[in-house]
């Protein structure tokens, strides 16, 4: 299996900070590598496909980067509604696995 | 706008076989154009793939659980169907089901899962 390791974990964040999550891979998964966000009490949402693509509806300030074993995903100016727990994903290898999610927590 | 649903029973008895079924509205599982999984989330816990169906039949299941997994589909009423057998605490979880578009040519699982039920907890216990 390939092991997702995210990090830090949890994240203290205020209003208006450039927020920066990291997930590393126990292996390359090339570029197949997605972001999801997930409330307390509801489904995840998918931010990023593909690394660095964001999914149709999500705000810009949400970016993806990175390829083989290193991602990032930058919230450039942090909302209130972002407080939640995101979760990386890799679809390189036949299971498909998560890392443990990072939550964002106010500051 | 794609939607989908869980249904099943929020109870399950130790040793006995879990059910949950997906009833999926605004397009079709046949299409082809899309893979359907199951995703388990243990309380306060991270995300587990448990698997997938694609409209021709082809599954695949999570290694961790393929004996006691079935994931089946019923093209006639839009929907698709989980079964975990042998239950124990530790399938205690909130179950969603989920939609991935193909994006290879080839037939080689979901990418990434863009569509998801609102969750179906199911907890097993005596």
């Amino acid at each position: 299996d390939i092991q997702m390791t995210q990090s830090p974990s949890p994240l203290s964040a205020s209003i208006g900070d450039r927020v920066t999550i990291t997930c590393r891979a126990s292996q390359s998964v090339s570029s197949y590598l997605n972001w999801y966000q997930q409330k307390p009490g509801k489904a995840p949402r998918l931010l990023i496909y593909s690394a660095s693509s964001l999914q149709s509806g999500v705000p810009s300030r949400f970016s993806g980067s990175g390829s083989g074993t290193d991602f990032t995903l930058t919230i450039s100016s942090l909302q209130p509604e972002d407080f939640a727990t995101y979760y990386c994903q890799q679809s390189y290898s036949s299971l498909r696995t998560f890392g443990q999610g990072t939550k964002v927590e106010i500051k | 706008q794609v939607q989908l649903q869980e249904s099943g029973p929020g109870l399950v008895k130790p040793s006995q076989t879990l059910s949950l079924t997906c009833i999926v509205s605004g397009g079709s599982i046949s299409s082809g154009a899309y893979y359907w999984s199951w995703i388990r989330q243990h309380p306060g816990k991270g995300l587990e793939w448990i698997g997938y169906i694609y409209y021709t039949g082809t599954t695949y299941y999570n290694p961790s659980l393929e004996s006691r997994v079935t994931i089946s589909m019923d093209t006639s009423k839009n929907q698709f169907s989980l079964r975990l057998t042998s239950v124990s605490a530790a399938d205690t979880a909130v179950y969603y089901c989920v939609r991935s578009p193909r994006i290879a040519a080839a037939e080689t699982g979901p990418y990434h899962f863009d569509y998801w039920g609102q969750g179906a907890l199911v907890t097993v216990s005596s």
